[in-house]
C-alpha cells in the first residue's frame, strides 16, 4: 500500500537557523497538504500543493512539490521559538485516501 | 459556530468492552476520516468516507468499525478486538472535489485509555 516517509524525525535547531523537513511517497500523489501540530493540540492546516514541481511561500514558509509528485518539502528560514511543534505531510490520492507521514518535531532554542 | 465536533474528550474503558467515539460536522463536507495517534508517531488512517453509505478501510482498520448514515455524522467504534486501542483519536473532515481532497479540518480529539 501507499507509504509516506517524512524525515527527520525530529530537528534541534538554534532561533535564526534554517530547518528543513523532507516528505516523500512510495506512490505518486494527486496532492500532498503540509500541517503543524502543537503539543497537545490537534493539527492545523499549512498548505496544499496539487500541480508538479510547484513551489508556495507563505512568509518564512516555502513548500515544493516535486516534478514526480512522489516528494516534498517544507523549508523554514530564520526560525523563531514560535515555530516549534510537529510538522507532517499528507498525501493524497485520486480516491481520496490521506496518508500522513510520520512527522518532523521541531524544538527551538532561544 | 461551524466545525467538527468529537465527544468524549476522554474516556476510560474496561478491557473486553467496546466504545464509540462520537464525531459530527456541521460544515458541508463530503470527506469524513478517522486517524489514530500515538505518543511521538504521526497520525495513522482507520476509516475514511467520501458519502454517505460508503466508507472505506485505512491502513490500520482491524478491530475498529464505521458508520456513515449521515452527512454530518461519522461514529467510530472501537471493538474489543483491538489489541492496543489506548490512543488519541482525531475525526477530520474535508470537501472532496475532482479526486483531490482538500484541506483537513480537525476535531479536538478523543482520548482513549484502556484500564
Amino acid at each position: 500500500g501507499q507509504q509516506v516517509m517524512q524525515i527527520p524525525q525530529y530537528q534541534h535547531v538554534q532561533e535564526g537557523e534554517d530547518f528543513t523537513t523532507y516528505c516523500n511517497s512510495s506512490t505518486t500523489l494527486s496532492n500532498i497538504q503540509w500541517y503543524k501540530q502543537r503539543p497537545g493540540g490537534h493539527p492545523v492546516f499549512l498548505i496544499q500543493l496539487v500541480k508538479s514541481g510547484e513551489v508556495k511561500k507563505q512568509k518564512r514558509l516555502t513548500f515544493q512539490f516535486g516534478e514526480a509528485k512522489k516528494n516534498s518539502s517544507l523549508h523554514i528560514t530564520a526560525t523563531q521559538t514560535t515555530d516549534v511543534g510537529t510538522y507532517f505531510c499528507a498525501g493524497g490520492t485520486s480516491y481520496g485516501k490521506l496518508t500522513f507521514g510520520q512527522g518532523t518535531i521541531l524544538t527551538v532554542h532561544p | 459556530d461551524g466545525g467538527i465536533t468529537q465527544s468524549p474528550k476522554y474516556l476510560f474503558r474496561k478491557e473486553g468492552q467496546n466504545v464509540t467515539l462520537s464525531c459530527e460536522q456541521n460544515l458541508n463536507h463530503d470527506a469524513m476520516y478517522w486517524y489514530r495517534q500515538d505518543p511521538g508517531q504521526g497520525l495513522r488512517l482507520i476509516y475514511y468516507s467520501q458519502i454517505v453509505n460508503d466508507f472505506q478501510k485505512g491502513d490500520i482498520a482491524e478491530g475498529y468499525s464505521v458508520s456513515r448514515e449521515k452527512k454530518e455524522s461519522f461514529p467510530l467504534t472501537v471493538t474489543s478486538a483491538q489489541k492496543n486501542p489506548t490512543a488519541f483519536y482525531l475525526c477530520a473532515s474535508s470537501i472532496w472535489l475532482a479526486g483531490v481532497t482538500g484541506e483537513l479540518f480537525f476535531g479536538e480529539g478523543s482520548r482513549l485509555t484502556v484500564l
